[in-house]
Order: structure tokens, then C-alpha cells, then sequence
């Protein structure tokens, strides 16, 4: 199993302004990804994290919005850029450690923009 | 891409009976269909999961059954309880690979 911690675990900012989550995990894992989740609604997946590389997004979701690093195994970053009040939601960091599949996931980031 | 389509969106049920909850998907190379359930405030865990050799697999009072010739796959939860009571999100994926999520389904379990 992984143990994921985030943080912030949640946030209060004002539009325009950038936020970073950072996300690490307590063992080596293969698969890294961020998810979105408003509301009362499922999760959506932002991008696959990929190590020392660019990330990859999924449809809707674009590198200047929401720059992804994750300079080694174990760790990631997601930055939420000129933040409106759309952007309110839980962010998700999740991770796969390859061999089962299993998606352990973090305990997320409520971020609401004002 | 894959798509994953999650029914119904909300389902009551009274404690003692049984719950079902079922989801088509469109990627005919997803070989891997994990359930997660996610209580108020936490995170989704994982509950029970199928690969795609295989076309049942039983937990306890969960079941999964899969249908890779309809691409279909449905969660069971027999004997309810009230802590059974949360969302549940169905997911598909090819393995070693993104995992795509169904939109959820709002379990009640009436006393």
C-alpha cells in the first residue's frame, strides 16, 4: 500500500492568484496522477504525472492552468494558475504503485477562490 | 478514450436488502475495473477490483460480476448495513495505465 499526504489541506484565495499543492508519497511508486473533484461529483483526472518529464493532460485541462512537476519518484506538485472561482474544488493527488493497479489516494486539497 | 457510464446516480435501498450498481465502458483493451467507495469528507478507497480474466470475484458481501463481451460490470452488496450508506464510483483502466471514473452513485441504506 502507499500513504499519501497533501498539502494544503485546504485553502481560501482570492482570483488571480496561483496556488501550489504538493503531494508525497511514503514509498516509491510507479503511477502518479491528479484528479479533480467539485461538489458532489466524480473524479475527473487532470493529468498523469510523469517523472522528470513533461505531465500528461487529459482533454480539457492545459500545462499553463495547471503546471504539474514531479521531479522523483515520490513526489509531485500541482499549480493552480491565475485562479478564478470555477477553480473551487478538491484537488486529489493519487499514486499506483504498477503491480496490482490499486489507486491509493491522498486526502485531498479544498481550495475555494474568491 | 475511455468512458465509463455509472447507473443510477442515486439508489436507496432498506437495511438487509441487496444493492446494485452497474457500469458500461467503451475501451475495449480495459483489463482492470476497481470500485471505490467514498464516505462524507474522506478520501475513495479502494473496495474490491476484476481483471478482465476473470468474471466474478466475491468479497464477503461485495461482489463484482463482468461482461467484457458487453463491456459491462456491476457492484453487488448483499445484506446491507447502515455504514454501507456513501458515494460509490466504479472505474475502468488498462492496467498500467490511467484510471477513468464513472460519475458516481449515492447509496442510502433506510433503517
Amino acid at each position: 500500500s502507499a500513504v499519501i499526504s497533501q498539502k494544503p489541506s485546504r485553502d481560501i484565495c482570492q482570483r488571480g492568484t496561483s496556488l501550489t499543492i504538493q503531494c508525497q508519497v511514503d514509498s516509491q511508486v510507479t503511477m502518479m496522477f491528479w484528479y479533480r473533484q467539485q461538489p458532489g461529483q466524480s473524479l475527473t483526472l487532470i493529468a498523469t504525472a510523469n517523472q522528470g518529464s513533461e505531465a500528461t493532460y487529459e482533454s480539457g485541462f492545459v500545462i499553463d492552468k495547471f503546471p504539474i512537476s514531479r521531479p522523483n519518484l515520490t513526489f509531485s506538485t500541482l499549480t493552480v494558475s491565475n485562479m478564478s472561482p470555477e477553480d473551487s474544488s478538491i484537488y486529489l493527488c493519487s499514486a499506483s504503485a504498477g503491480d496490482t493497479g490499486e489507486l491509493f489516494f491522498g486526502e485531498g486539497s479544498r481550495l475555494t477562490v474568491l | 478514450g475511455e468512458n465509463v457510464e455509472q447507473h443510477p446516480s442515486t439508489l436507496s435501498v432498506q437495511e438487509g436488502d441487496s444493492a446494485v450498481i452497474k457500469c458500461t465502458y467503451s475501451d475495449s483493451a480495459s483489463n482492470y475495473f476497481p470500485w471505490y467507495k467514498q464516505e462524507l469528507g474522506k478520501r475513495p478507497q479502494l473496495i474490491i477490483d476484476i481483471r478482465s480474466n476473470v468474471g466474478e470475484k466475491k468479497d464477503q458481501r461485495i461482489a463484482v460480476t463482468l461482461n467484457k463481451t458487453a463491456k459491462h460490470f456491476s457492484l453487488h452488496i448483499t445484506e446491507t448495513q447502515p455504514e454501507d450508506s456513501a458515494v460509490y464510483f466504479c472505474a475502468a483502466s488498462r492496467g498500467d495505465d490511467k484510471i477513468i471514473f464513472g460519475k458516481g452513485t449515492r447509496l442510502h441504506i433506510l433503517p
